[in-house]
């Protein structure tokens, strides 16, 4: 089973609005640790976000919040207010406390914001 | 001043050559990592090494082999390279020997191979 669905190949937001970017995972592991990366079309591979497992409350990051669901082991990423700049890869990974020093990743989405 | 660093940043190659990248980090961490992402986007683990000491090798043909003299340096040797090396390779490192899930990973700028 895969450990990090992203079933959104390609998102697109007008300028300004917010967007949901969908992550799923799968592990039996009671600690982990959720990441958001961004990949421009430059190539850098840029950290976002991060949310724990026993994390209470939801993680957010100026324009970036993860809507964590748990129990629907659900990490989806927000992005409000939405800048021509985000235009993206973005990839969710999840790095497990039992699992080594393995980082899954997910497939990505490319989110293109237009004008 | 970069945290990890890797180069080249492009490599263009005849098939069957042989060639190296380097990876260094200046952030203390213990454990670097080599990624392989491909045409569509897909990042896929190759090796880690924590402390110099190989603790992942994924699936990946016996001609890429990974150096790492000490902690802060991890290089990635190719041989023989084939048309379907051609991709972007990442180097990145992370904090702590023991895996501890808050730990974010540092990219390097990344390494585009071109074999032709």
């Amino acid at each position: 089973a895969q450990k990090i669905t992203q079933t959104q190949p390609g998102m697109f937001v007008q300028e300004k609005e917010a967007v949901t970017l969908d992550c799923t995972y799968d592990t039996s592991d009671p600690s982990y640790g959720l990441f958001w990366y961004k990949q421009p079309s430059s190539g850098e591979m840029i950290f976002l976000i991060y949310q724990g497992s026993y994390d209470q409350q939801n993680a957010t990051e100026g324009r970036y919040s993860l809507n964590f669901q748990k129990a629907r082991k659900s990490a989806n990423l927000v992005i409000s207010a939405s800048q021509l700049g985000d235009s993206a890869m973005y990839f969710c990974a999840m790095r497990e406390s039992l699992g080594g020093n393995q980082f899954y990743f997910g497939t990505g989405t490319s989110l293109t914001v237009i004008p | 001043d970069t945290a990890v660093s890797q180069t080249p940043k492009y490599l263009v190659t005849q098939m069957g050559n042989d060639k190296s990248i380097k990876c260094e980090q200046n952030l203390g961490h213990d454990t670097m990592y080599w990624y392989k992402q491909d045409s569509k986007k897909f990042l896929k683990i190759m090796f880690s090494y924590n402390n110099k000491e190989l603790i992942i090798n994924e699936t990946v043909p016996n001609r890429f082999s990974p150096k790492s003299p000490d902690k802060a340096h991890l290089n990635l040797h190719i041989n023989s390279l084939e048309l379907g090396d051609s991709a972007v390779y990442f180097c990145a490192s992370s904090q702590g020997a023991v895996a501890v899930p808050n730990e974010k990973l540092f990219f390097g700028s990344g390494t585009q191979l071109s074999v032709l």
